[in-house]
């Protein structure tokens, strides 16, 4: 299997700019996830999917982030529009099925400068 | 509010030698801990875990040291090498959540040969 698949691993844009990061997580993985690293804020989840529904939104900083998984096998993370506070690294992560605690596999991440 | 607290921030360590990287948790409710490893460029990557009910737990060179007490665990790397420099996170997931992974800030090694 080829991993969580990330795209692009680079973007940069100007403030103000839309931006689409995707995310093809390992196939038969039902969960997915949306983290952000920061060297201030370390790592962060943005938000989780479960069966392509999202669950938990709680960490989408605010409603320029928005995220969708139309079907099992992609996801997107958009910023629109973007500002240079939101230049961080992107991770998507996709985990199989099971209790209690399933292990999270990551994409090697979308890194995003907004200038 | 930081419910991970990982230290140190860095650490450089000789071939050969001992790595030891500890965290403490404030939130009683976790109840699994799993250490991540992330190299330059890459995503972190699951290293080892650990549940409350055992103190230690080890696989190869690298060992978990769980204190419920104190509320806080370590990893252990043993015989350090140059290819085990990385960073490296803690992480806690709470019971009835078995997806919110909660970061440590996450510690630099280095492993000089």
């Amino acid at each position: 299997d080829a991993g969580v698949i990330q795209s692009p691993r680079h973007e940069v844009t100007e403030m103000g700019q839309e931006v689409t990061l995707r995310c093809k997580p390992i196939s038969g993985h039902n969960s997915l996830f949306w983290y952000r690293q920061t060297m201030m804020r370390g790592l962060e989840l943005l938000i989780y999917f479960n069966n392509n529904v999202p669950i938990d939104d709680s960490g989408m900083p605010e409603d320029r982030f928005s995220a969708k998984m139309p079907n099992a096998s992609f996801s997107t993370l958009k910023i629109q529009p973007s500002e240079p506070r939101d230049s961080a690294v992107y991770f998507c992560a996709s985990s199989l099925p099971g209790t209690p605690s399933d292990e999270q596999y990551f994409g090697p991440g979308t890194r995003l400068t907004v200038t | 509010q930081q419910q991970v607290k990982q230290s140190p921030q860095s650490l450089i360590v000789q071939k050969g030698g001992i790595s030891i990287i500890n965290c403490a948790y404030e939130n009683t409710a976790f109840d699994y801990f799993p250490w991540y490893q992330q190299f330059p460029g890459k995503g972190p990557a699951l290293l080892i875990a650990i549940r409350p009910d055992v103190s230690e737990k080890k696989e190869g060179r690298f060992t978990i040291s769980f204190n419920k007490s104190a509320k806080q665990f370590s990893l252990h790397i043993m015989d350090s090498q140059p290819g085990d420099s990385a960073t490296y996170f803690c992480a806690a997931i709470s019971g009835g959540s078995n997806y919110k992974l909660t970061f440590g800030k996450g510690t630099l090694l280095t492993v000089n040969p």
